[in-house]
C-alpha cells in the first residue's frame, strides 16, 4: 500500500476483555515497530520485527502482550486481559532496513479501555 | 540511560521564528531525527541529521548539534499556523534499531 495502514483507528473495550490492534506496513519494508503513546507522553517502545529474524520484544509491559508477524508483512498485536492502564494510541512503524533509515508511521489506533 | 528530554509546550506568533530543544544522553547516536504529529495523525519525518555534522538545513527548517553537550534543536523560520503540532525528537544509536523518542513538545502558532 501507499502508507502503513492501522486497523481499527479508534477502539472501546471493556477491562478485562482481548483485543487485537492490526497493522499493514508498507510493501517490501523488512522493519516493523510498535510503539505506544499515553496522553502526555512520548512513545514507548514495545516490539521491533526484522525480516526472519526472532523479534525483540523487550519493551513490552508485561505477559499480557504478544505481537506476531505473519509471512514477514502484517503484524496482529494482542493485549490480553486488558486493564485501564493499556489505554493508549498504539502506533505502528515500517522501514526499508532497521535503524538509521526513515521509519513511516501509520496513524495508530486509539485504544481506550472502560 | 534511555532519556530524551524535551520541554512540554512552546507557543510562538504567526511569522516568529520557533526553537525548540531536545536534549539526549547517550553518546553513540548515529542519528537524531525530528518527527511532526499533527492532531489525530501519525508521525511524520521532517528531517534528520547524522551524527557527525552539526548543522542542516532544509527550507524552513534548521537543525543544529551540539554533540558535545548532547543538545539538538529544531529551528522553523517563519512559523504558519499550520505548523501547530507535536514535535518529537528521536535517536537511533549504533549498534541498535530502535527509535528512542523524546516526550514531545507541543508546538502552538498564535495569529
Amino acid at each position: 500500500g501507499a502508507g502503513v495502514s492501522q486497523s481499527p483507528s479508534n477502539k472501546v473495550t471493556e477491562k478485562g476483555k482481548d483485543v487485537e490492534l492490526r497493522c499493514d506496513p508498507i510493501s517490501g519494508h523488512t522493519a516493523l515497530y510498535w510503539y505506544r503513546q499515553s496522553l502526555g507522553q512520548g512513545l514507548e517502545f514495545l516490539i521491533y520485527f526484522q525480516g526472519n529474524s526472532a523479534p525483540d520484544k523487550s519493551g513490552l509491559p508485561s505477559d499480557r502482550f504478544s505481537a506476531e508477524r505473519t509471512g514477514g508483512s502484517v503484524s496482529t498485536l494482542t493485549i490480553q486481559r486488558t486493564q485501564q492502564e493499556d489505554s493508549a494510541v498504539y502506533l505502528c512503524a515500517s522501514s526499508l532496513v532497521h535503524g538509521n533509515t526513515e521509519a513511516f508511521f501509520g496513524q495508530g489506533t486509539r485504544l481506550t479501555v472502560v | 540511560g534511555e532519556d530524551v528530554e524535551q520541554s512540554l509546550f512552546l507557543s510562538v506568533r504567526e511569522g516568529d521564528s520557533s526553537v525548540i530543544n531536545c536534549t539526549y544522553t547517550d553518546s553513540s547516536s548515529t542519528y537524531l531525527y525530528w518527527y511532526k504529529q499533527e492532531p489525530g495523525a501519525g508521525l511524520q519525518l521532517l528531517t534528520y541529521i547524522f551524527s557527525n555534522m552539526d548543522m542542516k538545513q532544509d527550507q524552513r527548517l534548521t537543525v543544529l548539534l551540539n554533540k558535545k553537550d548532547k543538545h539538538l534543536s529544531l529551528r522553523i523560520a517563519d512559523t504558519q499556523t499550520g505548523d501547530s503540532a507535536i514535535y518529537f525528537c528521536a535517536e537511533t544509536r549504533q549498534g541498535t534499531y530502535k527509535y528512542i523518542f523524546g516526550t514531545g513538545t507541543r508546538l502552538k502558532v498564535l495569529a
